[in-house]
């Protein structure tokens, strides 16, 4: 069955950075675009990023580009997240998710990791 | 941006009650709209894509429906199991927006 494993949360000041990873397994991880979500604590979801199954393309939200960079390695079926300057209102949990198939535009998400908090002390 | 509005933010209701949540998005998004299902402390689930359809094992006690602006999901005979908050979400375009969420409550 699909299983997204996020890891690499953890405290972290503000200015710095911190990598996410999510491993995947149970379907052909190359073959599907994947996308971070995030949830601040008490609050509602909130789209990060997108990249397509092969890595030539790749979106953000305004709230975190430039800042925040998507990136996956296929021969290991992990997806990364590497968030740098991290502020105060990027504490959220950050969810993995899977899409329904390879093309980054008009396609649902189907399945979902379990999340990483991220807390950002000042 | 397109903005997506949920209504009510909040219900609660009787189990064995009928459940409909409205999701208007600012522009028209053809039938590029989802349903996720969170329950408490959890991570969120798919439940319908493509306004209509079910994701591969979701009861058909859920059902969604709707073409542009305006779309509804509905509950029938809400369980305890079902409560939760519900998100809606647009993938016309990017940046993918979420409406704000419905919180479910048995009364």
């Amino acid at each position: 069955q699909v299983q997204l494993v996020e890891s690499g949360g953890g405290v972290v000041q503000t200015g710095r950075s911190l990598r996410l990873s999510c491993a995947a397994s149970g379907f052909s991880f190359s073959n599907f675009a994947m996308h971070w979500v995030r949830q601040a604590p008490g609050k509602g979801l909130e789209w990060v990023a997108v990249i397509a199954y092969d890595g030539s393309t790749q979106y953000y939200a305004d709230s975190v580009k430039g800042r925040f960079y998507i990136s996956r390695d296929n021969s290991k079926n992990t997806l990364y997240l590497q968030m740098n300057s991290l502020r105060p209102d990027d504490m959220a949990v950050y969810y993995c998710v899977k899409s329904q198939q390879r093309p980054v535009a008009g396609k649902s998400f189907d399945f979902w990791g379990q999340g990483t908090l991220v807390p950002v002390s000042s | 941006d397109i903005q997506m509005t949920q209504s009510p933010s909040s219900l609660s209701v009787f189990v064995g009650d009928r459940v409909t949540i409205t999701c208007r998005a600012s522009q028209g998004i053809s039938d590029y709209l989802a349903w996720f299902q969170q329950k408490p402390g959890k991570a969120p689930k798919s439940l319908i894509y493509d306004a209509s359809r079910l994701q591969s094992g979701v009861p058909s006690k859920f059902s969604g429906s709707g073409f542009g602006t305006e779309f509804t999901l509905t509950i029938i005979s809400l369980q305890p199991e079902d409560v939760g908050t519900y998100y809606c979400q647009q993938y016309d375009s990017y940046p993918l927006t979420f409406g704000g969420g419905t919180k479910v409550e048995i009364k």
